[in-house]
């Protein structure tokens, strides 16, 4: 059972345009949320993240917003670049014990095309 | 600064045979996780490490599969008797003992054949 879910396999936008990569949660115990860039044959870059206090946090051209009654959160890139063609994953962490685990979305393939 | 580094970053072996994947995690970072994506899956957690505190060994999918991390700093991940289904790429992380982000190095591509 997918406890994080990115709906998306794929996004295809023009450069320039805004990108909006979805990602849905089951578990309330999820506490943070964090977004993730990946390109191929690298591992998973840390993009931003969110507290489960805040509904926004905005890191130049990436803001994450964040709707808990909704159990959602979304990824926005404005504008997108080519260079931001890549896999996405969203991650949800919550305390297991002395971990914090992450429990990982598919990813979303995004393709920016100039 | 150095990142995670992680050694082979591929590894051909054939059935039966066992394998050792490698981590060096970031200097300082106290945890340390090992994930591996199959193809057209997402990260499956397969053990964490955090400081001296015994590891969550939870998300190890068989009794074939084990970790050890020395001095906590490298850490080695070893399969043993090697199935085709162990074919993936091995990710590892690390962070600081505060934090939720996790840093990861390149992967290792394990294929079974």
């Amino acid at each position: 059972d997918q406890q994080v879910k990115q709906n998306s396999p794929s996004l295809s936008v023009q450069e320039g345009r805004i990108s909006i990569l979805n990602c849905d949660y089951t578990n309330s115990m999820f506490d943070y949320f964090l977004w993730y860039k990946k390109y191929p044959a690298e591992g998973p870059t840390f993009l931003i993240s969110i507290s489960s206090i805040k509904d926004k946090n905005e890191d130049g051209r990436f803001t994450v917003f964040l709707n808990k009654s909704a159990k959602h959160l979304s990824l926005h890139i404005v504008p997108s670049q080519p260079g931001d063609s890549a896999v996405y994953f969203c991650a949800a962490a919550y305390n297991a014990g002395n971990n914090r685990k992450l429990i990982w979305g598919l990813g979303t393939s995004l393709a920016v095309n100039p | 600064g150095a990142g995670v580094s992680q050694s082979p970053s591929n590894k051909v072996t054939e059935k039966g045979k066992d394998v050792e994947l490698r981590c060096d995690p970031i200097s300082g970072h106290t945890a340390l996780y090992w994930y591996r994506q199959s193809l057209g899956q997402g990260l499956e957690f397969l053990i964490y490490f955090q400081g001296n505190s015994a590891p969550d060994k939870s998300g190890l999918p068989s009794d074939r599969f084990s970790a050890e991390r020395t001095g906590g700093s490298v850490s080695t991940l070893t399969i043993q008797r090697t199935q085709q289904e162990d074919s993936a790429v091995y990710l590892c992380a690390s962070r600081v003992g505060g934090g939720y982000e996790q840093y990861f190095g390149p992967g290792t591509r394990l294929t079974v054949t």
